[in-house]
């Protein structure tokens, strides 16, 4: 177990649906991040939060969304989904220094049928 | 300039050799440089990082070998066991402020019994 809690473990949703994924960072760490990974693909960076307030974008569409609330936890809502959206979803937690290094939940594999 | 090139895609190697994985960065302002190691079905777990004032780090079986003029730096598994097969990540980031990693592609890693 890394600390980093993700749920739900799987999801699958048809087209045009709406998601909620969920994260709850490492006890102590203020930083949240979320990375999406495809099929044969790297990790893309989607969004930073820190502290709950949004610190960097990176590629994430505007269908997609997320927030980092008062205890921590953080939520990545997909929103119109389409079947290129399945993947899986990682979110990653760190304090205010990385030299500690990141560390990655279980993550949530999404399919889009 | 935030690109991360990581080669080869795949990697064989017999058990008991050398397993070699090299990245390459472009942005000079990066200063720690870690690698992770996945597993299917797994989020990336953190294997050992590098910050740009030493040329070389070792951790057991682990080596990360970083070449600060030529923005290079890589990954050396000696004794590679079956064990070891699994997706490697190299990634960099700014340390300070918690940036987001910014990974490489992967590079998927079979150890031949």
């Amino acid at each position: 177990d890394s600390g980093v809690t993700q749920t739900p473990k799987h999801l699958i949703t048809a087209t045009g649906q709406r998601v909620t994924l969920r994260c709850s960072p490492r006890s102590g760490d203020l930083s949240v991040y979320w990375y999406q990974q495809s099929l044969d693909q790297g990790l893309q960076f989607l969004i930073h939060y820190y502290n709950g307030e949004e610190r960097a974008k990176g590629n994430i569409l505007e269908r997609f969304s997320a927030q980092q609330f008062p205890d921590l936890h953080s939520e990545l809502n997909l929103s119109s989904l389409e079947l290129g959206d399945s993947a899986l979803y990682f979110c990653a937690s760190t304090g205010p220094v990385a030299n500690y290094g990141y560390t990655f939940g279980s993550g949530t594999r999404l399919t889009v049928v | 300039q935030q690109q991360v090139k990581q080669s080869p895609q795949s990697l064989i190697v017999q058990k008991g050799g050398i397993s070699i994985i090299n990245c390459a960065y472009e942005n000079t302002a990066f200063d720690y440089f870690p690698w992770y190691q996945q597993f299917p079905g797994k989020g990336p777990a953190l294997l050992i990082a590098i910050r740009p004032d030493v040329s070389e780090k070792k951790e057991g079986r682990f080596t990360i070998s970083f070449n600060k003029s030529a923005k290079q730096f890589s990954l050396h598994i000696m004794d590679s066991q079956p064990g070891d097969s699994a997706t490697y990540f190299c990634a960099a980031s700014k340390i300070q402020g918690a940036q987001k990693l910014v990974f490489g592609q992967g590079t998927r890693l079979t150890i031949n019994p």
